[in-house]
């Protein structure tokens, strides 16, 4: 079980707006930690998609975008395309655990 | 470019140890703190450790209860886990991942290997 909760799944169109919810506590988000995002393709490691909440690493699209609001965070996607389909995971620190946790991760579908 | 490479995967009994090294090219390593995190098949992430630039500073999920150590030699640009006492659920792949920030710890995880795979299996 997971510090951190995402849905298991979501799905979209093509061309619509998901948004991926990632929930946590006073200890982790809802404290002076910052929420990171990653895309995982399948097959393949992790890539860093957000940092610092809402900042995209050089390379990412405009289309992915993050939040965050008291003990929750949330990543965006815009303009849906058939290769955003994968898996998406949440990340912060957690200050009572002293050490980094995930959300357990959530499969985005594109239909 | 900007490269982890990590080694030292394999199959493993019950009880075992195995180190598994991670070589960095394409940035300044000694400048850079470092994380091991792994993937058990088909489920999620899990952070398994960092190391400070200099190594002055290391932490642990706190599930490994000090079967594992991280360390780093800096004149070969490499990153290192030993890993002991290897238990059936400590099967995962492997990831080093070069942390966000510059001469500080920021728990982001910038830049990955491809991964390697530890079984530990009879």
């Amino acid at each position: 079980q997971s510090v951190l909760t995402q849905p298991p799944s979501v799905s979209a169109a093509p061309g619509q707006r998901v948004t991926i919810s990632c929930t946590g506590s006073s200890s982790n988000i809802g404290s002076i930690y910052d929420v990171h995002w990653y895309q995982q393709l399948p097959g393949t490691a992790p890539k860093l998609l957000i940092y610092g909440n809402n900042n995209r690493p050089s390379g990412v699209p405009g289309r992915f975008s993050g939040s965050k609001s008291g003990t929750s965070a949330s990543l965006a996607i815009t303009g849906l395309q058939p290769e955003d389909e994968a898996e998406y995971y949440c990340q912060s620190y957690d200050g009572s655990l002293s050490g980094s946790v995930f959300g357990g991760g959530t499969k985005l579908t594109v239909l | 470019q900007v490269q982890l490479v990590e080694s030292g995967g394999g199959v493993v009994q019950p009880g075992r140890s195995l180190r598994l090294s991670c070589e960095a090219s394409g940035f300044p390593f000694s400048n850079s703190a470092m994380h091991w995190v792994r993937q058990t098949p088909g489920k999620g992430l899990e952070w398994v450790a960092v190391m400070a630039y200099d190594g002055s500073k290391k932490q642990y999920a706190d599930s490994l209860k000090g079967r594992f150590t991280i360390y780093r030699d800096n004149s070969k640009n490499t990153l290192y886990l030993q890993m002991n006492s290897l238990r059936t659920e400590d099967t995962a792949v492997f990831y080093c991942a070069k942390d966000l920030g510059i001469s500080m710890i920021a728990y982001a995880f910038h830049i990955w290997g491809q991964g390697t795979m530890v079984t530990v299996s009879a």
